[in-house]
């Protein structure tokens, strides 16, 4: 059964500064990886999904990475802002980490 | 239309009701999913059907009966909860064929057992 391991539990940043958040997963035979954003008590937004067969995906400030092999993706977070304070999430053959809690101060 | 509904928003039941939760879409996708989650918890895979079959089952409790008229409508019927399970209860859809297999989020529905 596929596991998914965010980290940081929590990130807090400085409004301007680049960021990455981390999610690795244990099985590697996967199809995509999708990363989601929630805001509290709403439902999930969906980001970007990296198909197996890419190493990259990229959506204004945001550029997803996939390593399949070491069972590693990174988001990367370009020119934070206070808009983008979430819990970000990512999911593996529908099983979803635990997220990143992200705050941005202005 | 890349939409898919929950009804209702909000659900207060006791323990000892029977009450269904429903979700729909209309993207032609052939896999649908049940999630629940819990306050500053992330979504915990219920059910999984594709084609309209049962697929994945992650041992929920008989308490949560799901079910799968057609392809685009799937149900989750509740009898006899318990107040652990107030959760927000999560709908997603995906085509299920190819790797560019994108999940679809519903809204949710919110559901309160007293």
């Amino acid at each position: 059964k596929q596991e998914v391991t965010q980290i940081p539990a929590a990130l807090s940043v400085p409004e301007g500064e680049n960021l990455v958040l981390n999610c690795s997963f244990t099985d590697s035979a996967i199809y995509n990886l999708q990363w989601f954003r929630q805001d509290p008590g709403k439902g999930l937004t969906s980001l970007l999904l990296i198909q197996s067969s890419q190493r990259e995906q990229t959506s204004g400030r945001l550029n997803a990475s996939l390593d399949k092999s070491s069972g590693r993706s990174t988001l990367y977070i370009a020119a934070s802002q206070p808009g983008d304070s979430a819990t970000y999430l990512c999911a593996v053959s529908a099983r979803f980490g635990a997220g990143t809690r992200l705050t941005v101060k202005p | 239309d890349t939409e898919v509904t929950q009804t209702p928003k909000h659900l207060v039941m006791g323990m000892t009701n029977k009450k269904s939760l429903k979700c729909e879409q209309h993207m032609g996708h052939r896999a649908m999913y049940w999630y629940k989650q819990k306050a500053k918890k992330p979504p915990e895979l219920m059910f999984v059907y594709s084609y309209e079959k049962l697929s994945i089952n992650e041992s929920v409790p008989s308490r949560f009966s799901p079910e799968c008229p057609n392809s685009s409508l799937l149900n989750l019927h509740l009898h006899a909860l318990q107040p652990e399970d107030s959760a927000l209860y999560l709908c997603a859809s995906s085509k299920l064929t190819s790797a560019k297999d994108e999940q679809y989020f519903g809204p949710g529905t919110r559901l309160t057992v007293t």
